[in-house]
Protein backbone atom coordinates (compact mmCIF):
# COMPACT_ATOMS: atom_id res chain seq x y z
CA UNK A 1 0.00 0.00 0.00
CA UNK A 2 1.21 3.66 -0.98
CA UNK A 3 2.52 5.72 2.10
CA UNK A 4 0.79 8.73 2.87
CA UNK A 5 2.63 12.37 4.06
CA UNK A 6 0.73 14.41 6.52
CA UNK A 7 1.90 17.50 8.65
CA UNK A 8 2.86 16.95 11.75
CA UNK A 9 0.38 18.88 13.88
CA UNK A 10 -1.90 22.27 13.32
CA UNK A 11 -4.60 24.20 15.10
CA UNK A 12 -8.26 25.29 14.15
CA UNK A 13 -10.18 27.78 15.83
CA UNK A 14 -14.02 26.86 17.02
CA UNK A 15 -16.26 27.02 14.34
CA UNK A 16 -13.77 27.43 11.37
CA UNK A 17 -13.20 24.85 9.17
CA UNK A 18 -10.58 22.67 9.34
CA UNK A 19 -8.60 21.92 6.23
CA UNK A 20 -6.56 18.17 6.64
CA UNK A 21 -4.34 17.93 3.88
CA UNK A 22 -2.52 14.49 2.86
CA UNK A 23 0.29 13.53 0.36
CA UNK A 24 -0.21 10.11 -1.67
CA UNK A 25 2.48 10.62 -4.78
CA UNK A 26 2.58 6.84 -5.26
CA UNK A 27 -1.37 5.45 -4.30
CA UNK A 28 -2.19 2.85 -7.40
CA UNK A 29 -5.51 2.58 -8.98
CA UNK A 30 -6.85 0.60 -6.92
CA UNK A 31 -6.24 1.76 -3.79
CA UNK A 32 -8.61 3.74 -1.78
CA UNK A 33 -8.25 6.89 0.44
CA UNK A 34 -9.98 6.43 4.15
CA UNK A 35 -9.35 9.01 7.08
CA UNK A 36 -9.91 8.08 10.76
CA UNK A 37 -9.08 9.71 13.83
CA UNK A 38 -7.66 8.85 17.19
CA UNK A 39 -8.93 10.98 19.94
CA UNK A 40 -6.63 10.92 23.27
CA UNK A 41 -6.52 7.21 25.04
CA UNK A 42 -9.56 6.10 22.72
CA UNK A 43 -9.66 3.47 19.56
CA UNK A 44 -9.23 4.93 16.05
CA UNK A 45 -12.53 6.14 14.65
CA UNK A 46 -13.22 5.80 11.10
CA UNK A 47 -14.09 8.87 9.30
CA UNK A 48 -14.31 8.84 5.36
CA UNK A 49 -12.98 7.05 2.62
CA UNK A 50 -13.37 7.29 -1.00
CA UNK A 51 -11.13 6.49 -4.50
CA UNK A 52 -11.52 9.24 -6.82
CA UNK A 53 -14.99 10.98 -6.53
CA UNK A 54 -15.20 13.69 -3.45
CA UNK A 55 -16.98 12.13 -0.81
CA UNK A 56 -19.21 14.12 2.05
CA UNK A 57 -20.82 12.62 5.62
CA UNK A 58 -21.98 13.57 8.52
CA UNK A 59 -18.48 14.11 10.00
CA UNK A 60 -16.54 15.74 7.21
CA UNK A 61 -15.74 16.09 3.19
CA UNK A 62 -13.04 14.50 1.68
CA UNK A 63 -11.78 16.10 -1.55
CA UNK A 64 -9.37 14.57 -3.77
CA UNK A 65 -7.07 15.82 -6.49
CA UNK A 66 -7.99 14.49 -9.95
CA UNK A 67 -4.36 12.88 -9.94
CA UNK A 68 -5.06 11.29 -6.96
CA UNK A 69 -2.13 12.44 -5.49
CA UNK A 70 -3.29 14.05 -2.87
CA UNK A 71 -6.55 14.72 -0.64
CA UNK A 72 -8.29 17.11 1.71
CA UNK A 73 -10.17 16.33 5.08
CA UNK A 74 -12.75 19.30 5.59
CA UNK A 75 -14.42 19.04 8.98
CA UNK A 76 -17.08 22.27 8.14
CA UNK A 77 -17.70 23.62 11.64
CA UNK A 78 -14.26 22.41 14.03
CA UNK A 79 -15.35 22.11 17.43
CA UNK A 80 -13.62 21.27 20.76
CA UNK A 81 -14.58 17.52 20.14
CA UNK A 82 -12.32 17.44 17.21
CA UNK A 83 -9.61 17.99 18.94
CA UNK A 84 -7.51 14.48 17.62
CA UNK A 85 -4.87 12.54 15.77
CA UNK A 86 -5.81 12.64 12.41
CA UNK A 87 -4.98 9.59 10.30
CA UNK A 88 -4.46 9.20 6.16
CA UNK A 89 -4.35 6.26 4.88
CA UNK A 90 -4.43 4.14 1.18
CA UNK A 91 -5.78 0.93 0.99
CA UNK A 92 -5.78 -1.05 -1.65
CA UNK A 93 -9.20 -3.37 -2.12
CA UNK A 94 -7.25 -6.63 -2.96
CA UNK A 95 -5.36 -6.48 -0.20
CA UNK A 96 -6.49 -7.92 3.12
CA UNK A 97 -7.41 -4.86 4.30
CA UNK A 98 -5.17 -4.28 7.24
CA UNK A 99 -4.60 -0.69 8.14
CA UNK A 100 -0.89 0.99 7.84
CA UNK A 101 -0.88 4.17 9.88
CA UNK A 102 2.03 6.78 9.54
CA UNK A 103 2.27 9.34 12.83
CA UNK A 104 -1.20 11.48 10.96
CA UNK A 105 -1.76 15.05 12.30
CA UNK A 106 -2.32 15.99 15.61
CA UNK A 107 -5.44 18.67 15.57
CA UNK A 108 -6.09 20.99 18.17
CA UNK A 109 -9.40 22.81 18.10
CA UNK A 110 -8.79 26.22 20.03
CA UNK A 111 -12.02 28.10 21.55
CA UNK B 1 -19.05 2.76 20.75
CA UNK B 2 -18.44 0.96 17.33
CA UNK B 3 -19.98 -2.41 19.01
CA UNK B 4 -16.65 -3.91 19.40
CA UNK B 5 -15.24 -4.61 22.88
CA UNK B 6 -11.93 -5.25 24.57
CA UNK B 7 -11.52 -6.24 27.72
CA UNK B 8 -9.48 -5.69 30.07
CA UNK B 9 -9.72 -1.96 29.34
CA UNK B 10 -6.39 -1.95 31.63
CA UNK B 11 -3.81 -4.90 32.82
CA UNK B 12 -0.88 -3.50 34.73
CA UNK B 13 1.48 -6.71 35.00
CA UNK B 14 4.89 -7.38 36.01
CA UNK B 15 8.00 -8.74 33.74
CA UNK B 16 7.58 -12.16 33.16
CA UNK B 17 4.15 -12.83 33.40
CA UNK B 18 1.32 -14.20 30.94
CA UNK B 19 -1.21 -12.00 30.05
CA UNK B 20 -4.17 -12.13 27.66
CA UNK B 21 -6.58 -9.77 26.12
CA UNK B 22 -10.24 -10.48 24.67
CA UNK B 23 -11.87 -9.09 21.75
CA UNK B 24 -15.53 -9.72 21.11
CA UNK B 25 -16.00 -8.25 17.59
CA UNK B 26 -19.33 -6.85 15.83
CA UNK B 27 -21.85 -10.07 15.64
CA UNK B 28 -21.48 -10.00 11.52
CA UNK B 29 -17.79 -8.92 11.34
CA UNK B 30 -16.04 -12.17 9.46
CA UNK B 31 -12.58 -9.89 9.53
CA UNK B 32 -10.52 -9.40 12.89
CA UNK B 33 -7.35 -7.58 12.82
CA UNK B 34 -5.50 -6.54 16.12
CA UNK B 35 -2.46 -3.84 16.42
CA UNK B 36 -0.42 -2.51 18.78
CA UNK B 37 0.38 1.34 19.65
CA UNK B 38 2.80 2.88 21.58
CA UNK B 39 3.20 6.29 23.24
CA UNK B 40 3.33 9.38 20.39
CA UNK B 41 2.53 6.60 17.15
CA UNK B 42 0.18 5.72 15.17
CA UNK B 43 -1.02 1.84 15.64
CA UNK B 44 1.06 -0.82 13.96
CA UNK B 45 -0.56 -4.15 12.32
CA UNK B 46 0.27 -7.28 14.06
CA UNK B 47 -2.28 -10.46 12.53
CA UNK B 48 -5.32 -10.81 10.97
CA UNK B 49 -8.15 -13.04 11.42
CA UNK B 50 -10.83 -14.09 8.37
CA UNK B 51 -13.42 -15.87 10.61
CA UNK B 52 -11.29 -18.71 12.12
CA UNK B 53 -8.40 -19.02 9.83
CA UNK B 54 -5.13 -16.63 10.78
CA UNK B 55 -4.01 -15.66 7.79
CA UNK B 56 -1.59 -13.06 8.08
CA UNK B 57 1.12 -12.30 11.01
CA UNK B 58 3.45 -8.77 11.17
CA UNK B 59 7.20 -9.23 11.86
CA UNK B 60 6.48 -7.38 15.32
CA UNK B 61 4.61 -10.80 16.45
CA UNK B 62 7.43 -12.29 18.07
CA UNK B 63 7.26 -16.06 19.37
CA UNK B 64 5.81 -14.64 22.47
CA UNK B 65 2.81 -13.49 21.29
CA UNK B 66 -0.19 -15.89 20.19
CA UNK B 67 -3.41 -15.02 18.84
CA UNK B 68 -6.73 -17.19 18.49
CA UNK B 69 -9.76 -16.61 16.84
CA UNK B 70 -11.95 -20.26 17.97
CA UNK B 71 -14.83 -20.63 16.42
CA UNK B 72 -14.86 -17.17 14.10
CA UNK B 73 -15.91 -15.20 16.80
CA UNK B 74 -13.98 -13.28 20.02
CA UNK B 75 -10.43 -13.24 19.87
CA UNK B 76 -7.89 -13.53 22.57
CA UNK B 77 -4.21 -12.11 22.61
CA UNK B 78 -1.54 -13.99 24.76
CA UNK B 79 1.88 -12.29 25.52
CA UNK B 80 3.82 -14.80 27.38
CA UNK B 81 7.13 -13.63 29.54
CA UNK B 82 6.17 -10.03 29.07
CA UNK B 83 8.88 -7.53 28.85
CA UNK B 84 8.87 -3.78 29.35
CA UNK B 85 8.61 -3.45 25.60
CA UNK B 86 5.86 -4.99 25.47
CA UNK B 87 4.11 -2.19 27.48
CA UNK B 88 1.36 -0.29 24.77
CA UNK B 89 -2.49 0.05 23.54
CA UNK B 90 -3.72 -3.19 22.15
CA UNK B 91 -5.93 -2.39 19.32
CA UNK B 92 -8.96 -4.64 18.21
CA UNK B 93 -10.56 -3.96 15.22
CA UNK B 94 -13.45 -5.65 12.68
CA UNK B 95 -14.91 -5.59 9.42
CA UNK B 96 -17.17 -7.13 7.12
CA UNK B 97 -15.97 -9.49 4.08
CA UNK B 98 -16.64 -6.45 1.48
CA UNK B 99 -13.68 -5.63 0.14
CA UNK B 100 -13.98 -1.17 1.00
CA UNK B 101 -15.74 -1.69 4.16
CA UNK B 102 -14.15 0.31 6.59
CA UNK B 103 -12.59 -1.37 10.02
CA UNK B 104 -14.39 -0.72 13.26
CA UNK B 105 -11.86 -0.31 16.09
CA UNK B 106 -12.33 -1.54 19.99
CA UNK B 107 -11.25 1.26 22.45
CA UNK B 108 -7.93 -0.81 23.50
CA UNK B 109 -6.47 -2.87 26.31
CA UNK B 110 -3.74 -0.70 27.70
CA UNK B 111 -0.82 -2.90 29.17
CA UNK B 112 1.88 -1.34 31.35
CA UNK B 113 4.59 -3.84 32.15
CA UNK B 114 6.51 -3.19 35.05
Amino acid sequence: DAKTTQPPSMDCAEGRAANLPCNHSTISGNEYVYWYRQIHSQGPQYIIHGLKNNETNEMASLIITEDRKSSTLILPHATLRDTAVYYCIVRATDSWGKLQFGAGTQVVVTP
Amino acid sequence: DTGVSQNPRHKITKRGQNVTFRCDPISEHNRLYWYRQTLGQGPEFLTYFQNEAQLEKSRLLSDRFSAERPKGSFSTLEIQRTEQGDSAMYLCATRTGHSTDTQYFGPGTRLTVL
